[in-house]
């Protein structure tokens, strides 16, 4: 069964790095996402990505964030200049395109500690 | 904010059914209920949507008042690997709409 994958599964980083979290979509989904979810607090939206652009993203999703498919095959968040309270489960998402009842696919997350 | 409530816990008995409720009175005509689960920091895994009729799959079922402004999450034999959030989401149709999370129900199932 296809899946999305997701790495680092942990990174700890020290206050004002970069990090780059990656992610593996389903092959044929067009619809990428990316969600955090703080210790203890609900799964928040971040931001969806379609043909190369930004199609959404949330109030959190502020100019130290950015995403990427750099190739066919990766999608890629990056926080310029990490901050304590950035660090949080990242989890990725893909599903289909289209208007149809597209259910999302989430990956197992990326725990990003910072220090 | 999510347009759901959920109840925060609730407690099932393995091998027996564990029924799941939401409320979502305030669901557009054009708006589907999805369930997702998390298993403890997982990421949250699909288990089963519908607009109106009453669905099933491999892993639960759904059923939707006629009004659609509630529905039921069924696990037909809970086991203990079933224990986890329980998340119920209202969602217009289209891959590129994003799932705004509740707090969803905690659902413990004990031996």
């Amino acid at each position: 069964e296809p899946e999305v994958t997701q790495t680092p599964s942990h990174q700890v980083t020290q206050m004002g790095q970069e990090v780059i979290l990656r992610c593996v979509p389903i092959s044929n989904h067009l619809y990428f996402y990316w969600y955090r979810q703080i210790l203890g607090q609900k799964v928040e939206f971040l931001v969806s990505f379609y043909n190369n652009e930004i199609s959404e993203k949330s109030e959190i999703f502020d100019d130290q964030f950015s995403v990427e498919r750099p190739d066919g095959s990766n999608f890629t968040l990056k926080i310029r200049s990490t901050k304590l309270e950035d660090s949080a489960m990242y989890f990725c998402a893909s599903s289909e395109a289209g208007s149809g009842p597209y259910e999302q696919y989430f990956g197992p997350g990326t725990r990003l500690t910072v220090t | 904010d999510a347009k759901t409530t959920q109840p925060t816990s609730m407690d099932c008995a393995e091998g027996r059914a564990a029924n799941l409720p939401c409320n979502h009175s305030t669901i557009s005509g054009n708006e589907y209920v999805y369930w997702y689960r998390q298993i403890h920091s997982q990421g949250p895994q699909y288990i089963i949507h519908g607009l109106k009729n009453n669905e099933t799959n491999e892993m639960a079922s759904l059923i939707i008042t006629e009004d659609r402004k509630s529905s039921t999450l069924i696990l037909p034999h809970a086991t203990l690997r079933d224990t986890a959030v329980y998340y119920c989401i209202v969602r217009v149709s289209g891959g590129y709409n994003k799932l705004i999370f509740g707090a969803g129900t905690r659902l413990a199932v004990h031996p």
